[in-house]
This record gives structure tokens, C-alpha cells and sequence, in this order.
């Protein structure tokens, strides 16, 4: 059974950092993309970043690029966040999701269930 | 960058109804398109990917359809658990976003 279970989450005051982390297991990490979503509060869907199965494309939305890095680390099937100069409007449920499947693009096929990052001084 | 425009963005409707949800590409994205059902205080779950192949487990009353820039999503026949937030994603190209949602609730 796939499951994704992320941690790290909680409160930091502006300008602040967080790193997130994502636990994987019940597929093989190393062959499958990952992505970071995040939904602010009441709001809707918001794709953050997304990392290829051998790390070699990356991508971010606008809104983060420069302040956030995506990693993963295959040997410990594990995806990560690092979150700087963090701002108020950061402040989400963020969502670990993995592609549908290993090749192409067809959708985020498992998620997990979210870590809330609360961005307030 | 994508825009996807839900409509509408609030549907009330009684069990049993069929209800269509429409999302628009402001530009021609094939059939890169999902769908997604999402209830409150839960993550996302994939319904609908490559506009209208039904993900594992999905029960049929589900469909999708479209190509281009014009995709709808249908329910044949509501049930009660279908009520709940309604979202498209195109990955056509990056960044791959979202549609605004559609809430969908019992009239």
C-alpha cells in the first residue's frame, strides 16, 4: 500500500525558515516524481514544486522560487521542503503527492495527508 | 502561464441528479487534464486522469471527457458521498495548475 506521511510542519514567525519532510513507502521511491500542494486556508489547490525521480528536472512555482528547495533522498525514500524567508502568505496545509504513474504526466495519483505551516509573528 | 477556469464554482443538487462540472484551458492542453475530488479536512483524491480514463477504484457514475480547452467532468447519478470540493489540474506544462473548484452541495 502507497503511503506518504509528511512532517515538520508548524508555526514560524516571518522571514523564518521550516523544512518539510516526506516519508514514502509501499512503491519504489526512486522511480517515481514527487510533488509538494499546498491549500491555504479556505482556499483552493496550489502546486509548489515538483522533483523527477533522479532529481535532474526541478520545478517550482513563481511564488516560491528562491526561497524554497525540493530534495529527496532515494536511499531513505524520502522527499523534503526547505522553506526561507518565509511569509504570512505560506501559510497552507502543504501535501506530499506522487505521480499517478512512472512515466508521463497523467496526475498526482497519492497524497498524503497534509502538514499545516502557520506563518505568524 | 495555464489558467483553468472552473464552472460553476458552487452546485447544489439532490441525490440522484447527474451534474456536470465544466473546465477551461486558456490555452489548447491535449488531454493533460485530471480531476479531483477533495472533502473537508482530507487530501485530494484523483478521480479522472488523461481527461476521461477513471482511476482505479473510482466508481463508474464518474466520467470525464474533452480535449483542447474544453473538459467536463459528470456525475450520473449523485450519491451522498459525492458531495464534497471539485478541482481539474492540466499537465500539459509547467507549472501544472490547478482550476479554482467547484463546491459541490446537497440541495
Amino acid at each position: 500500500e502507497v503511503q506518504l506521511v509528511e512532517s515538520g510542519g508548524g508555526l514560524v514567525k516571518p522571514g523564518g525558515s521550516l523544512r518539510l519532510s516526506c516519508a514514502a513507502s509501499g512503491f519504489t521511491f526512486s522511480s517515481y516524481s514527487m510533488n509538494w500542494v499546498r491549500q491555504a486556508p479556505g482556499k483552493g489547490l496550489e502546486w509548489v514544486s515538483s522533483i523527477s525521480s533522479s532529481s535532474s528536472y526541478i520545478y517550482y512555482a513563481d511564488s516560491v522560487k528562491g526561497r524554497f528547495t525540493i530534495s529527496r533522498d532515494n536511499a531513505k525514500n524520502s522527499l523534503y521542503l526547505q522553506m526561507n524567508s518565509l511569509r504570512a502568505e505560506d501559510t497552507a496545509v502543504y501535501y506530499c503527492a506522487r505521480d499517478l504513474h512512472d512515466y508521463g504526466d497523467y496526475g498526482l495519483g497519492y497524497w498524503g495527508q497534509g502538514t499545516l505551516v502557520t506563518v505568524s509573528s | 502561464d495555464i489558467q483553468l477556469t472552473q464552472s460553476p464554482s458552487f452546485l447544489s443538487a439532490s441525490v440522484g441528479d447527474r451534474v456536470t462540472i465544466t473546465c477551461r484551458a486558456s490555452q489548447g492542453i491535449s488531454s493533460y487534464l485530471a480531476w479531483y475530488q477533495q472533502k473537508p479536512g482530507k487530501a485530494p483524491k484523483l478521480l479522472i486522469y488523461a481527461a476521461s480514463t477513471l482511476q482505479s477504484g473510482v466508481p463508474s457514475r464518474f466520467s470525464g471527457s474533452g480535449s483542447g480547452t474544453e473538459f467536463t467532468l459528470t456525475i450520473s447519478s449523485l450519491q451522498p458521498e459525492d458531495f464534497a470540493t471539485y478541482y481539474c489540474q492540466q499537465l500539459n506544462s509547467y507549472p501544472p495548475t490547478f482550476g479554482q473548484g467547484t463546491r459541490l452541495e446537497i440541495k
